[in-house]
Parts: structure tokens; C-alpha cells; sequence
């Protein structure tokens, strides 16, 4: 079963906005990461946020987590056309083992 | 190598077959996962390796689904008599070792139908 959700499922913007994605999880973790998937294959890491900390950011990107409410958010600013895929949540409660959410599919239009 | 590496890429069998995925992953790293991931959702956990040995592979569905990773390096995954509701990508994934935090670096995925 997977722990975490995303909300929304899909979302569609034009160029040059900004796409805000969440995800919800179940129980304590000791960090939580954000994925992207292209064309439904291999995920590439984008950022990853200690349990300790509420915000992170990496060039486009800014990560917030709310660790009393179990939620994290992905924002992605000046979004462009090649930012169009799936991202995931991943949220780390272990040593080894990853809990990845149902997804947030974005399509950017040109 | 350079990255993680999945063959084939993509797999069509028939109900029934045995199949046999193939992960190499990144040199030096000693972690190695196994993912499912079908249609619309996320990656599922199947199996987890530390070096040679199976840590933890509570996520393999049932008896049909065995993995192995003999030297330690690369890993496979293999299938018994395939169901059609074993068609998903099966994803891997390699980590430098276990820790916190644990990044992983994925490979493309190997499609499988199954016919």
C-alpha cells in the first residue's frame, strides 16, 4: 500500500505560472523527497527535506513540510513546457525504505 | 556505469512464461531496490538488497516473484508463471548504502506485458 497522497491528481498551466503540488502521508518519517518521472519510466530525485526542517529550496523549486499535519508541498515557479511529467513524494521512515505516493501529473502549455 | 541500467526495456509474454528482469546498478553502490509501478500510481516496494543478501522483501506479492543478487552488483528479478495482472514497469533503484537521508538513483523501468 502506499503511504502518501497527492493532491491534485493532474494539473494543467501555461507557461510562465506557478504549479503547487501536495502530498499527505501516515505516519512519522525521517525525511521526505520529491521525484519527477518523464513519460512514465525511470524517476529522477529533485530535493529532499529533513524531518527537523519546514522549508527547502533548490533553484525553481521550494519544498515546505508541516510534520503536525503529515503534509508536504512542491512549488514550482516560472513553470516551462519541459516541466510536464509526473511527481512523486517519497517519505523515508526508515534506514532504507521509501513510501512513494500516488502522483501529480503536470502538463505546462506552451 | 553511468547509471542504472534495466534490460530489456521493455518485455511481452505470454500467461504462464517465466520471465527474467535484469538491474545494474550504479558501481559502488550497495544498495539495490526493486519497484512495481502500475498504471496512474506510484512506485510499490518489492525487495530490498544490502550488498548480497535480501534485507527486507515483505513487498513481493507471493511466491511467484524471487530476486537475487549473487555477487552483489547486479540484480534480477524473476517471475513464474505469469498472471496478466503482472503487467506494470518494474522499476530499480541503487543507493551509495543504507543511511538517512538515502537518495536513489532509478533506472528506465522494464515494461512487461503479459499476454
Amino acid at each position: 500500500s502506499q503511504q502518501g497522497e497527492e493532491d491534485p491528481q493532474a494539473l494543467s498551466i501555461q507557461e510562465g505560472e506557478n504549479a503547487t503540488m501536495n502530498c499527505s502521508y501516515k505516519t512519522s518519517i525521517n525525511n521526505l523527497q520529491w521525484y519527477r518521472q518523464n513519460s512514465g519510466r525511470g524517476l529522477v530525485h529533485l530535493i529532499l527535506i529533513r524531518s527537523n526542517e519546514r522549508e527547502k529550496h533548490s533553484g525553481r523549486l521550494r519544498v515546505t513540510l508541516d510534520t503536525s499535519k503529515k503534509s508536504s508541498s512542491l512549488l514550482i515557479t516560472a513553470s516551462r513546457a519541459a516541466d510536464t511529467a509526473s511527481y512523486f513524494c517519497a517519505t523515508q521512515t526508515g534506514t532504507y525504505k521509501y513510501i512513494f505516493g500516488t502522483g501529480t501529473r503536470l502538463k505546462v502549455l506552451a | 556505469g553511468a547509471g542504472v541500467s534495466q534490460t530489456p526495456s521493455n518485455k511481452v509474454t505470454e500467461k504462464g512464461k517465466y520471465v527474467e528482469l535484469r538491474c545494474d546498478p550504479i558501481s559502488g553502490h550497495t544498495a539495490l531496490y526493486w519497484y512495481r509501478q502500475s498504471l496512474g500510481q506510484g512506485p510499490e516496494f518489492l525487495i530490498y538488497f544490502q550488498g548480497t543478501g535480501a534485507a527486507d522483501d515483505s513487498g513481493l506479492p507471493n511466491d511467484r516473484f524471487f530476486a537475487v543478487r549473487p555477487e552483489g552488483s547486479v540484480s534480477t528479478l524473476k517471475i513464474q508463471r505469469t498472471e496478466r495482472g503482472d503487467s506494470a514497469v518494474y522499476l530499480c533503484a541503487s543507493s551509495v548504502k543504507e543511511g538517512i537521508p538515502n537518495i536513489q538513483y532509478f533506472g528506465a523501468g522494464t515494461r512487461l506485458s503479459v499476454l
